[in-house]
């Protein structure tokens, strides 16, 4: 069955320091991987795409299909990328399926 | 342009009363999808139309949740009667790409 995994409930850096959250999935096909964003008091939007291969807000993701992850990372941490992260795949339904979230907290 | 609303915002009844939320996707955009975020845990998947069409209606968790779209256009989903475990956040999204979802700012239903 289709999974996603995002072992952190809370993640918590300085700014400044690097970040990654971390990202598994489980999937049989070939799937598309997605990263969402939930700042506080706005609605899920879409951060990145694997197939985009795109940095947004200096976050990347690679997909790692040997290992089957999307993690995504940044290398210098600032206080507005506080916020609830959820990694998502879409399967071959367009339906997507989220991860329980990473809450990211950034402190001064 | 307006993105994906959703009314109410937040709607508290108690068990046994009906509830009905509404989604306006953004215009032109042919895909609805409903999903939900049950406390703690994940967002889930609950039912995805192609214009007034049920595509995919796998994530509907029982009877007591009837989801329509008239016209193609607005999407209504009603709960009768509500228990407590459907306490959560409902979201809205639409897309005319596929997997390029845009979410609604979601519905806060509390059943007392």
């Amino acid at each position: 069955a289709q999974r996603v995994t995002q072992p952190e409930k809370l993640l918590s850096v300085f700014k400044g320091a690097p970040v990654e959250l971390k990202c598994n999935y489980s999937y049989s096909g070939s799937p598309e991987l997605f990263w969402y964003v939930q700042y506080s008091r706005q609605r899920l939007q879409l951060l990145l795409r694997h197939i985009s291969r795109e940095s947004i807000k200096g976050f990347t993701a690679d997909l790692n299909k040997g290992e089957t992850s999307f993690h995504l990372k940044k290398p210098f941490a600032q206080e507005e990328d506080s916020a609830m992260y959820y990694c998502a795949l879409s399967d071959n339904t367009d339906k997507l399926i989220f991860g329980t979230g990473t809450r990211l907290q950034v402190f001064p | 342009e307006a993105g994906v609303t959703q009314f109410p915002s937040h709607s508290v009844i108690e068990k046994g009363q009906t509830v009905t939320l509404r989604c306006d996707p953004i215009s032109g955009h042919d895909n609805l999808y409903w999903y939900r975020r049950v406390m703690g845990k994940e967002i889930k998947f609950l039912l995805h139309f192609v214009k007034e069409s049920k595509q995919d209606e796998s994530g509907m968790p029982n009877n007591r949740f009837l989801a329509e779209r008239t016209g193609g256009t607005y999407s209504t989903l009603k709960v009768q009667p509500a228990e407590l475990e459907d306490s959560g956040v409902y979201f809205c999204a639409s897309s005319q790409a596929r997997s390029l979802q845009f979410f609604g700012p979601g519905t806060r239903l509390t059943v007392l």
